[in-house]
């Protein structure tokens, strides 16, 4: 199956803000839509943003979702202890409908 | 409360087959389309499967494709995940996940732990 690719970590000092990529050719490349995941250590994933920059109630505004040619990318606004997690972004592959495919994870780590 | 409750997991014998059970509550279940998705212990999430609101389509990963089998029945609000020829790499916990509009899976049950080994 296609492949979306995030860096493996990122890390970012209190306040400062982080971008997470996530890159894919007949993925991202030819979908806007296009989803991001918040996951704690031991607990399940929580939708943080869909169609590629939309937020879903109750979800932080640090929080902003982009995209640009082949690549999403999730922004993390004044980074938080909390914000420290793993994140997912997710699409759907281009040949088909039901075929969704998740990128590989980024772990975020608040220095 | 609008929640999934994931059920049926647990240690199976390679070749063995398993059926996962999600019961969803809160929320009108008919209305939404429905997906498992996988971790293995320390790894990435893994869309498994998904099944249209009246399941009618359904989609399967290649990696589980011809073995694995999803079903739901609306008037029990279930999803279900018939898994036959167990393997060792289908080890995993198996969320249950409701699907909008947008492909975004914007709630999740708490899993449910499946171990395939001997």
């Amino acid at each position: 199956q296609s492949a979306l690719t995030q860096p493996a970590s990122v890390s970012g000092s209190p306040g400062q803000s982080i971008t997470i990529s996530c890159t894919g050719n007949n993925t991202v490349g030819t979908s806007h839509l296009v989803s991001w995941y918040q996951q704690r250590p031991g607990t399940a994933p929580k939708l943080i943003i869909f169609e590629t920059d939309k937020r879903p109630s109750g979800v932080s505004p640090r929080f902003s979702g982009s995209k640009s040619g082949y690549t999403a990318s999730l922004t993390i606004s004044g980074l938080q202890t909390d914000d420290e997690a793993d994140f997912y972004c997710c699409s759907y592959v281009e040949r088909s409908r039901f075929a969704v495919i998740f990128g590989g994870g980024t772990r975020v780590t608040v220095l | 409360e609008v929640q999934l409750v994931e059920s049926g997991g647990g240690l199976v014998r390679p070749g063995g087959s398993l059926r996962l059970s999600c019961v969803a509550s809160g929320f009108t279940f008919g209305d939404y389309g429905m997906a498992w998705v996988r971790q293995a212990p320390g790894k990435g999430l893994e869309w498994v499967s998904e099944i249209s609101w009246s399941g009618a389509t359904s989609g399967y990963a290649d990696s589980v494709g011809g073995r694995f089998s999803i079903s739901r029945d609306n008037g029990k609000n279930s999803l279900y995940l018939q898994m036959n020829s167990l393997r060792p790499e289908d080890t995993a916990f198996y969320y249950c996940a409701r699907e909008g509009p947008y492909v975004e899976f914007d709630l999740w049950g708490q899993g449910i732990l499946v171990t395939v080994s001997s």
